[in-house]
């Protein structure tokens, strides 16, 4: 069964510092997809960034990028240079490609950003 | 990317009456997806719609609560029929554009945020 991880129920970051929100994964299906989402206050989702399974390279967009280690089963999302406004709740979710699209989430990650 | 529409952004709502959730995709898709978060909760898949057929529920949600409707490519209602205090959520509609082919994008609706009373 697919499953995804996040144990780090809150996390705190100093402005302008770099953070590291944890997500594991598991799948014996090779074909895959990890996606993070931001959902604030407002209820939200967000789309953040994306890495697929076959992917030489880690996904980057922005301030965001994803530390994809495969052997791991882990795909953790860094945010560069913190902001007031990043402070929300992130999600780390995996779709598999022969489930029928839908998406299976992680338990999240608050994260809460001091001045 | 899609836009996607998705009304109302919030109601409150009496037990034992219905509402009707509406979402509307600024092009055709062939996949929508419908997912309830509990206050406090992860996202959790109510049931995949697909144009023409009926849809498709995850154990643990039914028609009869949960009826949805798919009547074009662009257009899907969630009605939670029947409420009870348990039902208060965010409800959220969502698409996969490339129709499940691809594992590349998956867009979300603004929400809705029941609440019974």
């Amino acid at each position: 069964a697919q499953k995804i991880t996040q144990t780090q129920p809150g996390m705190f970051v100093q402005e302008k510092e770099a953070v590291t929100l944890d997500c594991t994964y598991d799948t014996s299906d090779p074909s895959y997809g990890l996606f993070w989402y931001k959902q604030p206050s407002s209820g939200e989702m967000i789309f953040l960034i994306y890495q697929g399974s076959y992917d030489q390279q880690n996904a980057t967009e922005g301030r965001y990028s994803l530390n994809f280690q495969k052997a791991r089963k882990s795909a953790n999302l860094v945010i560069s240079a913190s902001q007031l406004g990043d402070s929300a709740m992130y999600f780390c979710a995996m779709r598999v490609y022969n489930q029928g699209g839908k998406l299976i989430f992680g338990q999240g990650t608050e994260l809460s950003v001091k001045p | 990317s899609a836009v996607i529409s998705q009304k109302p952004s919030r109601d409150i709502c009496q037990r034992g009456t219905s509402l009707t959730i509406q979402c509307q995709v600024d092009s055709q898709v062939t996949m929508m997806f419908w997912y309830r978060q509990q206050p406090g909760q992860s996202l959790t898949l109510i049931a995949t719609a697909n144009q023409g057929s009926e849809a498709t529920y995850e154990s643990g949600f039914v028609i009869d609560k949960f009826p949805i409707s798919r009547p074009n490519l662009t257009f899907s209602t969630l009605t939670v029929s029947n409420l009870s205090p348990e039902d208060s959520s965010i409800y959220l509609c969502s698409v996969d554009p490339q129709g499940g082919t691809s594992v590349t994008e998956a867009f979300f609706g603004q929400g809705t945020r029941l609440t019974v009373v």
